[in-house]
């Protein structure tokens, strides 16, 4: 069965300090991993996704994504944080099958503080 | 938000009345999805179709319907059979299978 976790209900991070949020998963086979962000009554938006490849995946507004497949992890991040990138992170996994179905994490809220 | 529009945006119910919550994408995806997102909680799925005329339940599909007749739009009504839906609802489309999911910006209901 797959699953996907984010073990940090919250993150906090000062302006200007790089960021990051974690996400691990479990799925049979090949994952492909997505991030989406989630800004107050909104829907959620795609940041980036791994299917193959280059473990590392950059995204919208500046951030990345590290795929570790030994860890199976792919914790999200960004170098310097911006005050506007306080919001709420999803990661999802799904497998490769057509037949798999995307599950979502239960969110990690970003906030940052100038 | 992309090419997924939801309406309305809030919505008020009485308990006891069925609502319809309306869905429309213009992205030519096959799949459409519609979850439920609870305060301080993920998404939930309710129901998903990969294909016009058909239609899955999800993982907490009872006391919600869908319809997907057409391509562009799969409408997700509310039925009084569902004991606590004030929650904010979330429709997606993908080009189906594993691939990104879009979101529309979402409709939030309240049973008064």
């Amino acid at each position: 069965a797959q699953s996907v976790a984010q073990p940090e209900d919250q993150v906090n991070v000062a302006e200007g300090n790089p960021l990051t949020v974690k996400c691990t998963y479990s799925v049979s086979g090949n994952p492909y991993l997505f991030w989406y962000v989630q800004y107050p009554n909104r829907g959620l938006q795609f940041l980036l996704k791994y299917i193959t490849g280059d473990n590392l995946v950059k995204g919208s507004y500046g951030f990345e994504a590290e795929f570790n497949k030994s860890q199976t992890s792919f914790h999200l991040k960004k170098p310097s944080a911006l005050v506007s990138d306080s919001a709420l992170y999803f990661c999802a996994v799904t497998g490769w099958s057509s037949a798999s179905k995307i599950i979502f994490g239960s969110g990690t809220r970003l906030s940052i503080r100038p | 938000d992309g090419g997924i529009t939801q309406s309305p945006k809030y919505l008020f119910r009485k308990e006891g009345q069925n609502v319809t919550l309306s869905c429309e994408q213009n992205l030519n995806h096959d799949a459409m999805y519609w979850y439920r997102q609870d305060p301080g909680q993920g998404l939930r799925l309710i129901y998903y179709s990969q294909i016009v005329n058909d239609f899955q339940k999800g993982d907490i599909a009872e006391g919600y319907s869908v319809s997907r007749e057409k391509k562009e739009s799969f409408p997700l009504t509310v039925t009084s059979a569902q004991k606590n839906p004030t929650a904010f609802y979330l429709c997606a489309s993908s080009s189906g299978g594993s691939d990104t999911q879009y979101f529309g910006p979402g409709t939030r209901l309240t049973v008064l």
